[in-house]
């Protein structure tokens, strides 16, 4: 069975890092591509970003370029999503999604991570 | 980038009725689009993918249309557990998401 798997949610402060996780089993980790997508409150979808952890490849979404930084540990079939210094503004759930189809469509999601941004 | 525009933003349909949500892309995306169902506190779930193919395990209630620049996800007769938002995406290059559609019980 394919999942994935993410960290738990997540209280900090503006200003701060955190580095968030997306496990992958039952699938090939390093032949798909794996993405991130924010949800804010009472809105819509939002693609960030997405890897190809079999050899790193990293694209992102305009919006977020700069703003958050997309990895991966193949040894460990675990992608990653980092800030450096968050905003209030990414107060947010995020979700992970592998593009399991044509490469990237994506027929697999995480349970999301809700990072909560807060002084 | 590529910008996905949904209509309308709520449909008010009653169980039983067809639902028909539309969506444009600001470019032709071939048929490169597909369409999630997002429930209140749950991930993304996906229905269709090139336009028209039913992922697996989607109810044949649910069925899809288009190419290029317009899309079409129809709900045959809407049941109770079908109430909920619809995103459409393109995936031709890379992903853009619509703003959703939130189908609402009238």
């Amino acid at each position: 069975e394919v999942q994935l798997v993410q960290s738990g949610a997540e209280v900090k402060k503006p200003g701060e890092s955190l580095r968030i996780s997306c496990k992958g089993s039952g699938f090939s980790f390093t032949s798909d591509w794996i993405a991130w997508v924010r949800h804010m409150p009472g809105k819509g979808l939002e693609y960030m970003g997405i890897i190809y952890p079999g050899d790193s490849d990293t694209r992102y979404s305009p919006s977020f370029q700069g703003q958050v930084a997309i990895s991966a540990d193949k040894s460990i079939s675990t992608a990653y999503l980092q800030w450096s210094s968050l905003k209030a503004s990414d107060t947010a759930m995020y979700y992970c999604a592998r593009g399991g189809i044509q490469g990237v469509v994506a027929d697999s999601w995480g349970q999301g991570t809700l990072v909560i941004v807060s002084s | 980038e590529i910008v996905m525009t949904q209509s309308p933003a709520t449909l008010s349909v009653s169980p039983g009725e067809r639902a028909t949500l539309s969506c444009r892309a600001s470019q032709s995306v071939s048929s490169n689009l597909a369409w999630y169902q997002q429930k209140p506190g749950q991930a993304p779930r996906l229905l269709i993918y090139g336009a028209s193919t039913r992922a697996t395990g989607i109810p044949a209630r649910f069925s899809g249309s288009g190419s290029g620049t317009e899309f079409t996800l129809t709900i045959s007769s809407l049941q109770s557990e079908d109430f909920a938002v619809y995103y459409c995406q393109q995936y031709n290059n890379w992903w853009t998401f619509g703003q959703g559609t939130k189908v609402e019980i009238k």
